[in-house]
């Protein structure tokens, strides 16, 4: 079984609906990261949480949410979404305890916003 | 956020050839550079975390060599097989937490066959 999940792994919505992606993870990391890919940019962070009481703004979170449930899950919420947003969307996990900050992704999320 | 360069952007090698490429980075404010290895309809899987100037890390026939100095790091593949064909995405790492792991946009290559 795949340590890290997201669902769903494809979405086609329309513009002004509100869509939420989720991450679990069975690592026991307590970090947890999302990024989106869009064609020529490589990844950029949205947001990231570092335990489950501490949620942090990455590069482009303008139009987004998260939430850390608990340790295992963090979702992502586009709370309007538009047309801008279509991108491929990862989940990602690091140990703390860990001398460098390796991530482990998941499977990815194709989100079409029409 | 640290500027991050992958070159070249695409690369097509034939079955069997060597090859390398590159990412750049900040020579300053710099902890560690992340190699990762991205197959289409995959998830990036991690290749090497490398910290120390002259550094040099192989798995298989991939090495990756890392000069904090200059602010550059290599990536060899040897004897190219198909399924190397991948995304290979660099990460530069300030060391401050999650806004300091800088993603390059990556060297897509092609083996072919």
């Amino acid at each position: 079984d795949a340590d890290v999940t997201q669902t769903p792994r494809n979405r086609i919505t329309k513009t002004g609906k509100r869509i939420m992606l989720e991450c679990s993870q069975t690592k026991g990391h307590d970090r947890m990261y999302w990024y989106r890919q869009d064609p020529g940019l490589g990844l950029r962070l949205i947001y990231y949480s570092f335990d489950v009481k501490d949620i942090n703004k990455g590069e482009i979170s303008d139009g987004y949410s998260v939430s850390r449930q608990a340790q295992a899950k963090f979702s992502l919420s586009l709370e309007s979404a538009i047309p801008n947003q279509t991108a491929l969307y990862f989940c990602a996990t690091s140990d703390s305890t860990g001398w460098t900050d390796t991530q482990y992704f998941g499977p990815g999320t194709r989100l079409t916003v029409l | 956020i640290l500027n991050v360069e992958q070159s070249p952007q695409s690369l097509h090698v034939q079955e069997g050839d060597s090859t390398n490429f590159t990412c750049s980075f900040p020579s300053s404010n710099f902890y560690a550079l992340h190699w990762y290895r991205w197959e289409t309809a995959k998830s990036p899987e991690a290749l090497f975390v490398m910290t120390l100037n002259g550094d040099e890390k192989k798995k298989g026939r991939i090495s990756a060599t890392l000069n904090t100095k200059e602010g550059y790091s290599y990536l060899y593949i040897k004897g190219s097989q198909p399924e190397d064909s991948a995304t290979y995405l660099c990460a530069a790492d300030s060391g401050g937490g999650a806004d300091g792991l800088t993603f390059g946009k990556g060297t897509h290559l092609i083996i072919q066959p």
